[in-house]
């Protein structure tokens, strides 16, 4: 099956400070990536949608201001938080869809990101 | 919009004993299912999905599962449990419309196995 890392796989840093997380597909061209928060013991909620090339499609009551997500190659989108503060402290996933995969998302591994 | 039901939030099993992990989804047009796994602090791992064809769906690990589609159910199941499986066990939709891929999650099953 195709392989998605992300990096860092977690992350601590200080309320007010910006983190950046990279999703990169390892064997295959995503031409759409998608990123997810998990809270403790809940489901996925998708935060949005990226295409390569293209400007995210955020979800209803995210703030695309504050979750920055660029799709600059066919392998790799990153999720900029700026500004965290604690309630941004969460379990984010990404996951790929590529050409030769129909309909099928690859995830990552994650990175909890907790803010002090 | 599409949504997915799973009703059970915690199933404990005895090992080597059968499992089902219920799974309802909602959607006014045909759909793709999948059952996920996740294990602590891990990403999403597919088990299986359903796309068309049979509506028994074989997958990794021992696992299957069937669609049916009058009663708009995606149940799993395993008919040996073992220590394992224990993790999280996620269902998925995705409505069949070319170009929408968006995935939409149930809530989750932890599914403990008991030695």
């Amino acid at each position: 099956g195709a392989v998605v890392s992300q990096h860092p796989s977690w992350v601590i840093c200080k309320s007010g400070t910006s983190v950046k997380i990279e999703c990169r597909s390892l064997d295959f061209q995503a031409t759409t990536m998608f990123w997810y928060r998990q809270f403790p013991k809940q489901s996925l909620m998708l935060m949005a949608t990226s295409n390569e090339g293209s400007k995210a499609t955020y979800e209803q009551g995210v703030e695309k201001d504050k979750f920055l997500i660029n799709h600059a190659s066919l392998t790799l989108s990153t999720l900029t938080v700026t500004s965290a503060h604690p309630e941004d402290s969460s379990f984010y996933i990404c996951s790929a869809r590529g050409r030769d995969f129909y309909n099928e998302q690859f995830f990552g591994p994650g990175t909890r990101l907790t803010v002090l | 919009a599409q949504s997915v039901t799973q009703l059970d939030s915690q199933v404990p099993v005895f090992e080597e004993a059968p499992v089902e992990l219920r799974c309802n989804y909602s959607s006014s047009v045909s759909v793709y299912l999948f059952w996920y796994v996740q294990y602590p602090n891990q990403g999403l791992q597919l088990l299986l999905k359903y796309l068309s064809g049979s509506t028994l769906v074989k997958g990794i690990n021992g696992f299957e599962a069937e669609f049916n589609k009058s009663q708009t159910s995606f149940h799993l199941r395993k008919p040996s449990v073992h220590i394992s499986d224990t993790a999280e066990y996620f269902c998925a939709v995705s409505e069949g419309n070319f170009g929408n891929e968006k995935l939409t999650f149930g809530t989750g099953t932890r599914l403990t196995i008991i030695p």
